[in-house]
């Protein structure tokens, strides 16, 4: 999960495994949700969104899972391969009313093991 | 192909060098933002703006300024360098209220000051 200690939280798992990163979310009045992907070397790039009305989403080898009442996210990466190893935020914004900024999280490092 | 580009990949500048980090995006975003990434530490988010010639102090505004002059031009500007604002350096837009509210990211400049 997510950290606010200055040692970033690591992942490890063989190729072909599933992967779940998890986050707690800080706001409980957010209502849209993001996860990102960052190579090292890289910006962060998007991989899946999922507004406070729904549970689960599923893209491409992704699901992302939201859990409102205790404030968590899921991101399953199905089948992870090499290229999956990156470090994962999640990202969270209150879009009804006055609209803020999105809030990172800290990031998980994942790595894949051949 | 849609994309947040950053002028400078790497950077090195000498203490108390005035630093200029430009960011152009092709989007017709309305708001644009720059974050530092530390290790342990995440995005921190320094300045953002939502409109041409309009800017906020994000959470670490302290030795930074910005200036917007065209919608698609955010630039940063390091008024005296010191080391301590040796980071990744990463710019990022967003359309705002139009439905999306995710951030399309530079690829990032990695400024070492010495």
């Amino acid at each position: 999960g997510e950290s606010v200690g200055l040692h970033l939280p690591t992942l490890s798992v063989q190729e072909g495994d599933n992967s779940i990163i998890n986050c707690a979310y800080s706001n409980s009045a957010s209502d849209y949700f993001i996860w990102y992907k960052q190579e090292s070397g890289k910006g962060p790039q998007f991989i899946i969104d999922i507004r406070s009305n729904m549970d689960k989403r599923q893209g491409q080898r992704v699901t992302v899972l939201l859990n409102k009442t205790v404030k968590h996210l899921s991101l399953q990466i199905a089948a992870t391969q090499p290229g999956d190893s990156a470090v994962y935020f999640c990202a969270e914004i209150r879009v009804g009313g006055s609209q803020g900024n999105l809030i990172f999280g800290k990031g998980t490092k994942l790595s894949v093991k051949p | 192909d849609v994309k947040v580009t950053q002028s400078s990949r790497y950077l090195v500048k000498r203490t108390g060098e005035k630093v200029f980090l430009e960011c152009v995006q092709d989007m017709d975003h309305e708001n644009m933002f720059w974050y530092r990434q530390d290790p342990g530490l995440g995005l921190r988010l320094i300045y953002f703006s939502y409109d041409v010639k309009m800017k906020e102090k994000g959470d670490i505004p302290e030795g930074y300024s910005v200036s917007r002059e065209k919608k698609e031009r955010f630039s940063l500007i390091l008024e005296s360098a010191s080391t301590n604002q040796t980071s990744m350096y990463l710019c990022a837009s967003s359309p705002g209220s139009r439905g999306n509210y995710g951030y399309t990211f530079g690829s990032g400049t990695r400024l070492t000051v010495v």
